[in-house]
């Protein structure tokens, strides 16, 4: 099993919606969660971290479910800039150490 | 990320050599990591290091060498034992002291096999 798993997608959405992305993760003593956004061809670019309480940023919010071991991503009233891919990042036991997952590819339309 | 350098940006390997990627920062980070990215796929840790003169292979260390001599630096050599190294690299640095601290990247190095 994967340490952290995401739906390839893509999401094809049109601009001004509300789009949700989840991240599963196998390692129950993980305590650091990210979001990174990648444009093609460049380097991963923070987008927040996730906190237990959950967080928000903008029209960015993100959620963590310790329970269920998920963490998810909410972008509200998407832009075009918002397209690229969204990765999502758990740490292992190792509290330095860090699972990347494949990426959740996100397309607004006009 | 400003702070992190990767050179060169662009990289080409013969068959049976072996190629240096650098990475410096400026930023006093403790941990430094390398990752390698294939198309269309997630990033996969080569090494990392928590502190200068220590490291630790990652999930796909074979054909590949580190060091780190100085908190600034953190040099990666592919070898010629990596028989498709053909990939996009990518140097993180971490302040490392605390949890919910993120990892910030250099801009990477393409490296291709001639």
């Amino acid at each position: 099993r994967k340490e952290v798993e995401q739906d390839p997608g893509p999401f094809n959405v049109p601009e001004g919606a509300t789009v949700a992305f989840n991240c599963t993760y196998s390692n129950s003593a993980s305590q650091s969660f990210f979001w990174y956004r990648q444009d093609c061809r460049k380097e991963p670019k923070l987008l927040m971290s996730v906190y237990s309480s959950g967080n928000e940023d903008g029209r960015f919010t993100a959620q963590l479910n310790r329970a269920s071991q998920y963490i998810s991503l909410l972008i509200r009233d998407s832009k075009l800039s918002d397209s690229a891919t969204y990765l999502c990042v758990v740490n292992s036991d190792n509290f330095n150490k860090f699972y990347f997952g494949s990426g959740t590819k996100l397309n607004v339309k006009p | 990320d400003g702070g992190i350098t990767q050179s060169p940006k662009y990289l080409f390997r013969k068959e049976g050599q072996n190629v240096t990627l650098s990475c410096e920062q400026n930023l006093n980070h403790d941990a430094m990591y390398w990752y390698r990215q294939d198309p269309g796929q997630g990033l996969r840790l080569i090494y990392y290091s928590q502190i200068v003169n220590d490291f630790q292979k990652g999930d796909i260390a074979e054909g590949y060498s580190v060091s780190r001599e100085k908190k600034e630096s953190f040099p990666l050599t592919v070898t010629s034992a990596q028989k498709n190294p053909t990939a996009f690299y990518l140097c993180a640095t971490r302040e490392g002291r605390q949890f919910n601290q993120p990892q910030h990247f250099g801009d990477g190095t393409r490296l291709s096999i001639l």
